[in-house]
């Protein structure tokens, strides 16, 4: 069963904007890592940024910060002063224990625009 | 250094064809993983590596193989594919499969099947 949640399918953000990415999950390990991935049309997965269970700030990488809520399970995505380039697929990733393993597992994705 | 190289970049085999994809990486990480990734829907997970023995296969059908030769480099051997086998195949590596270690993607093999 799919334990990362991304509600928006879709987002469109005029440029220079900041723009929230949603992401919930659900797992029963206390110990898990919750990762954003960034995949253009090229295909390739980018790597964006990372947040542990234990961490207890929230993880910030330049103009990505992750808001993370643990007692809510959201790890939301948080882009500020949107590019054009930013327009590409978004997916939240956990690796923990998932159907008893060591998995790292993906969200449905958010496309996100950047509009002009 | 922090690439996964994947080969080939695009792939076209027929039916009754064998094939190889490729994945390296020179990162020193023990944990290496094959997803397949269809057009508008994430990656899903086909099978993990981790010190180069098989940890875990998602029921997998045996048409596909992989192969962990040391600990540099990953394939997964084709065979007898179907045209629903076609896909982005993604190879990711990560220093270890637990906790925090974030996982490299390469850029993907497009495979079409004919």
């Amino acid at each position: 069963a799919q334990k990362i949640t991304q509600t928006q399918p879709g987002m469109f953000v005029q440029e220079k904007e900041a723009v929230t990415l949603d992401c919930t999950y659900d797992t029963s390990d206390p110990s898990y890592g919750l990762f954003w991935y960034k995949q253009p049309s090229s295909g390739e997965m980018i790597f964006l940024i990372y947040q542990g269970s234990y961490d207890q700030q929230n993880a910030t990488e330049g103009r990505y910060s992750l808001n993370f809520q643990k007692a809510r399970k959201s790890a939301n995505l948080v882009i500020s002063a949107s590019q054009l380039g930013d327009s590409a697929m978004y997916f939240c990733a956990m690796r923990g224990i998932i159907q008893g393993a060591q998995k790292l597992v993906f969200g449905q994705g958010t496309r996100l625009t950047i509009n002009p | 250094d922090t690439e996964v190289t994947q080969t080939p970049k695009h792939l076209v085999m027929g039916m009754t064809n064998k094939k190889s994809l490729k994945c390296e990486q020179h990162m020193g990480h023990r944990a290496m993983y094959w997803y397949k990734q269809k057009a508008k829907k994430p990656p899903e997970l086909m099978f993990v590596y981790s010190y180069e023995k098989l940890s875990i296969n998602e029921s997998v059908p045996s048409r596909f193989s992989p192969e962990c030769p040391n600990s540099s480099l990953l394939n997964l051997h084709l065979h007898a594919l179907q045209p629903e086998d076609s896909a982005l195949y993604l190879c990711a590596s990560s220093l270890t499969d637990q906790g925090s270690t974030e996982a490299f993607f390469g850029q993907g093999t497009r495979l079409t099947v004919v």
